[in-house]
C-alpha cells in the first residue's frame, strides 16, 4: 500500500512568495496531521483535521498559515507570505479512527525561506 | 493536559552493546498509548514500538523492548546488540484512546552508536 504522499520533497524560494505544501494521506486513513519541525521547537503540531474537518489549529503559527483538505485524499497547507523563520521540515501524518494505531508520516517537505 | 519529556537530548551507545532511552509522560487520562519512533538522517519516522497502557506485559519488537511503568509513568525504550543503522533521532509519544486524537511527542534523544 502506498504510504503519505507529500510533495514537494523540497522547496527553496524568496521570503514574500506563497508556498503551497500537499499531502495525500493513506487510503481509510480519517485523520490528517500537519507538523513542523526545527531545531529548536522540536516537532510541533499545526493542525489536525477529522473526515476533512478542522479539528485543532491551535498549533498555526500565525494568519500567514492556512491549512484546507477539501476531500479525504487530498490537504494542502500554505503560507502567504513566506518569511525566512518558516524554514523548516513539514510534515503530513495520517492515521485511522481506533486509537492503537500509529500514526504514518510522509517522508516531509524541506521549505527553506530565502 | 498531556505531556511528554525525554530528558536525554543525546545518548552514545558502542556497537553491540544495550542501550536505554528514557521517557515520561504525564496524562490525566485513563487509558491510552504509547509509542516510539525513529527519525533517521533520511527524516523518515518510522514507529519502532507501541505499548497499550492497559496491558502489563511490556512490548518487543525484535532488539527493541520497552520497560513500561505506569505508575511511575515512565517508558523506556531499550535497544539489545545496537547496531550502525540505529543511529537516529528517537521520540516518545503518548495518544489517548478517546477524546482528542491528538499524539504528543516528546523532543526526541539522538542516539549515536559507536563502531
Amino acid at each position: 500500500d502506498a504510504g503519505v504522499i507529500q510533495s514537494p520533497r523540497h522547496e527553496v524560494t524568496e521570503m514574500g512568495q506563497e508556498v503551497t505544501l500537499r499531502c495525500k494521506p493513506i487510503s481509510g486513513h480519517d485523520y490528517l496531521f500537519w507538523y513542523r519541525q526545527t531545531m529548536m521547537r522540536g516537532l510541533e503540531l499545526l493542525i489536525y483535521f477529522n473526515n476533512n474537518v478542522p479539528i485543532d489549529d491551535s498549533g498555526m503559527p500565525e494568519d500567514r498559515f492556512s491549512a484546507k483538505m477539501p476531500n479525504a485524499s487530498f490537504s494542502t497547507l500554505k503560507i502567504q507570505p513566506s518569511e525566512p523563520r518558516d524554514s523548516a521540515v513539514y510534515f503530513c501524518a495520517s492515521s485511522s479512527t481506533a486509537s492503537n494505531q500509529p500514526q504514518h508520516f510522509g517522508d516531509g517537505t524541506r521549505l527553506s525561506i530565502l | 493536559a498531556q505531556t511528554v519529556t525525554q530528558s536525554q537530548p543525546e545518548m552514545s551507545v558502542q556497537e553491540a552493546e544495550t542501550v536505554t532511552l528514557s521517557c515520561t509522560y504525564d496524562t490525566s487520562e485513563s487509558d491510552y498509548y504509547l509509542f516510539w519512533y525513529k527519525q533517521p538522517p533520511s527524516r523518515q519516522m518510522i514507529l519502532v514500538i507501541r505499548q497499550e497502557a492497559y496491558k502489563q506485559q511490556n512490548a518487543t519488537e525484535n532488539r527493541f523492548s520497552v520497560n513500561f511503568q505506569k505508575a511511575a509513568k515512565s517508558f523506556s525504550l531499550k535497544i539489545s546488540d545496537s547496531q550502525l543503522g540505529d543511529a537516529a533521532m528517537y521520540f516518545c509519544a503518548c495518544r489517548a484512546t478517546s477524546g482528542t486524537y491528538k499524539y504528543i511527542f516528546g523532543t526526541g534523544t539522538r542516539l549515536k552508536v559507536l563502531a
